[in-house]
């Protein structure tokens, strides 16, 4: 069974303060996926990661795919009250099927 | 990017009784497609795989009889929750897999609430 280890599992902050986010497994992944749920909706997927070392930009997040393709961060600048969420990571392996889904990450930016 | 959606996106039913959820894929083929469910500040829990033309792949102490899906076409899965019970309210969010960006897709969910 692929883990995928995601920490932290809670984290409240202040808005403006920056954080960041992991998703660790001892598996390899093809790709990895980042995602941000608001209660009472669906997933949303925020990025894709492909390549090992691969660093993306989204706005204020920043994404980054480890060499070894094993692990992923997600690093958030001066947060909003608006980023507060469930944050899921997700590793693929090919074209084989389901994903292995990190624990999520309940992340509060207090104003 | 790419859509997927759910219908109903909320249900309320009688306990005994059976309800259907729909999932499609809007913009893309989907030959794979996933049933989580999902309880208050939690992950999602993979109910089962969606297989289409073929039966699906279900999880360890997900019961099949119970949680009924159909693949039947490549837009198309569908979850039917039979005889179902206070037990069973819960959040159900199904996925699409994208092949061509080996990305999964989420529906919107539909929030199911037995009486």
């Amino acid at each position: 069974t692929q883990l995928l280890e995601q920490s932290p599992q809670f984290l409240s902050i202040q808005e403006g303060e920056n954080l960041t986010v992991y998703c660790n497994s001892s598996s390899v992944f093809s790709s990895l996926q980042w995602y941000r749920q608001e209660p009472g909706e669906g997933p949303v997927l925020l990025v894709t990661v492909v390549t090992g070392g691969e660093v993306k930009k989204l706005k204020r997040l920043t994404f980054q795919f480890g060499d070894a393709r094993k692990d992923s961060s997600l690093h958030i600048t001066a947060a909003q009250t608006g980023d507060t969420g469930l944050y899921l990571c997700a590793g693929a392996q090919g074209y084989a099927g389901k994903s292995t889904f990190g624990d999520g990450t309940t992340l509060t930016v207090k104003p | 990017g790419a859509v997927v959606s759910q219908h109903p996106s909320w249900v309320i039913c009688k306990s005994g009784t059976s309800v259907k959820i729909e999932c499609r894929s809007l913009d893309f083929q989907a030959t794979t497609m996933f049933w989580y469910r999902q309880f208050p500040k939690q992950s999602l829990m993979l109910m089962a795989t969606s297989n289409e033309g073929s039966k699906a792949t279900y999880e360890q102490g997900v019961e099949k009889d119970k949680f009924l899906i159909n693949h039947a076409s490549l837009t198309l899965s569908t979850l039917t929750v039979t005889s179902a019970h206070p037990e069973d309210s819960s959040f159900y969010i199904c996925s699409a897999r994208d092949f061509s960006t080996d990305t999964q897709y989420f529906g919107p969910g539909t929030r199911l609430t037995v009486l």
